[in-house]
């Protein structure tokens, strides 16, 4: 099965709401997870990471929340904006092994002006 | 601000053949690699290539792919006789370095098509 995984696979807001997007990893080996954006037609953009001795790492509207107790990573976006629109990856590592980040299917977020 | 350029963006070929997908990665970057993505699925690791080497593989890079860094600005990957099964995007990253403080930069890959 999938080390990463999430629980939305589409999640619509209108503009201006706070979103959030979740996703759940297996490995309890893992320390390093990052977020990442990708846009219809590009590559996968990196947005914040957040290594496993943090719970919460605050970037430019966005905050990444970690639960190491479940499992559970959680990318919080403020005021949410059209431009926002595309699909959402969590990525994890494990530290001090080889740094292949696991993606998870990823949750398209649709953002309604 | 530095990118990951990949070509071409389109690549149609018919089964059997032989490409080359190219990237130039980050010129400071040292740890170079290749995902693809399945129309509608999740992004898959491939190879990561460190020291002029192939540091991991997964168990889709058979023996039908390979990488080279022909010289200090190129990273490429070659499928020897594509599949139907072949036909994603492919993406090739670099990185600095490993581990927290160097997450992965992508370009904005490759569309094969096999026919």
């Amino acid at each position: 099965g999938e080390s990463v995984g999430l629980h939305l696979p589409t999640l619509s807001v209108q503009e201006g709401d706070n979103s959030i997007i979740n996703c759940a990893y297996s490995n309890s080996a893992s320390d390093y997870f990052i977020w990442y954006k990708q846009e219809s037609g590009k590559g996968p953009q990196f947005i914040i990471d957040i290594r496993s001795n943090m719970d919460k790492r605050q970037g430019q509207r966005v905050t990444v929340l970690l639960n190491k107790t479940v499992k559970h990573l959680s990318l919080q976006i403020a005021a949410t904006q059209p431009g926002d629109s595309a699909v959402y990856f969590c990525a994890e590592n494990i530290m001090g092994g080889s740094y292949i980040p696991t993606f998870g299917r990823g949750t398209s977020l649709i953002v309604h002006p | 601000e530095p990118e990951v350029t990949q070509t071409p963006s389109h690549q149609v070929t018919q089964m059997g053949q032989e490409v080359i997908l190219r990237c130039v990665p980050i010129s400071n970057h040292l740890y170079f690699y290749w995902y693809r993505q399945i129309l509608g699925q999740k992004v898959e690791f491939l190879v990561s290539f460190y020291n002029n080497e192939i540091s991991e593989k997964s168990e889709i890079f058979d023996d039908q792919f390979s990488v080279e860094r022909p010289d200090g600005s190129n990273f490429t990957l070659k499928i020897r006789s594509t599949k139907l099964e072949d036909s994603a995007m492919y993406f090739c990253a670099s990185s600095p370095g490993t581990g927290d403080n160097s997450p992965l930069h992508f370009g904005n890959g490759t569309r094969l098509t096999v026919t």
